[in-house]
């Protein structure tokens, strides 16, 4: 089976701070993605990725930076955290092509 | 501007009963619709997918419905368990687009036993 894990399933951090989520697939898929997921507004796309140092800005980008160094790892980066940016993190990777992802189980972060 | 509109928002159905999800999208260039299950403390999983050159796909009890002229389509779960308690989200995408998808807001299924 694929796996995607992502680093902590609950993180807290202070407001301000540089937060970092980590996501590691198994499967040499192509691409990878970050979405966060809050009630009544489904799954929002932040940033993905289609290859090793590429990356492009999802439909919610602002505050957030993203880094893809192997194949295997895609990192969040919140630059300077705040608290609307409490939220679920999810990270998801696919082979190139229409095929359906395969998630992570998330990151619940609260910012305080 | 959400691309694909999903209802309802939340679903009570009793065990044995349909339940049934709706989902409707504008992008005439989607081409591909799957349906994601989702239980707390877990991620997404995909559950059910369907391309527009077919009507309807069925894989055991979960049945896609696809409305290509009305731009439509929906997710019908029946003899509906309490282990389908989840929230479901149903999702669009484009070929050749970075396989990115659009996801519906969610609904959360309650089966009452």
């Amino acid at each position: 089976d694929v796996k995607v894990t992502q680093s902590s399933r609950y993180l807290v951090k202070r407001t301000g701070e540089k937060v970092f989520l980590e996501c590691v697939q198994d499967m040499d898929h192509e691409n990878m993605f970050w979405y966060r997921q809050d009630p009544g507004l489904g799954l929002r796309l932040i940033y993905f990725s289609y290859d090793v140092k590429m990356k492009e800005k999802g439909d919610i980008p602002e505050g957030y930076s993203v880094s893809r160094e192997k194949k295997e790892r895609f990192s969040l980066i919140l630059e300077s955290a705040s608290t609307n940016q409490t939220s679920m993190y999810l990270c998801a990777s696919s082979w190139e092509g229409n095929y359906g992802y395969t998630f992570g189980s998330g990151t619940r972060l609260t910012v305080v | 501007q959400q691309q694909v509109k999903q209802s309802p928002q939340s679903l009570i159905v009793q065990k044995g009963g349909i339940s049934i999800i709706n989902c409707a999208y504008e992008n005439t260039a989607f081409d591909y619709f799957p349906w994601y299950q989702q239980f707390p403390g877990k991620g997404p999983a995909l559950l059910i997918a369907i391309r527009p050159d077919v009507s309807e796909k069925k894989e055991g009890r979960f049945t896609i419905s696809f409305n290509k002229s009305a731009k439509q389509f929906s997710l019908h779960i029946m003899d509906s368990q309490p282990g389908d308690s989840a929230t479901y989200f149903c999702a669009a995408s484009i070929a050749n687009n970075f396989n990115k998808f659009y996801f519906g807001s969610g609904t959360k299924l309650n089966v009452k036993p």
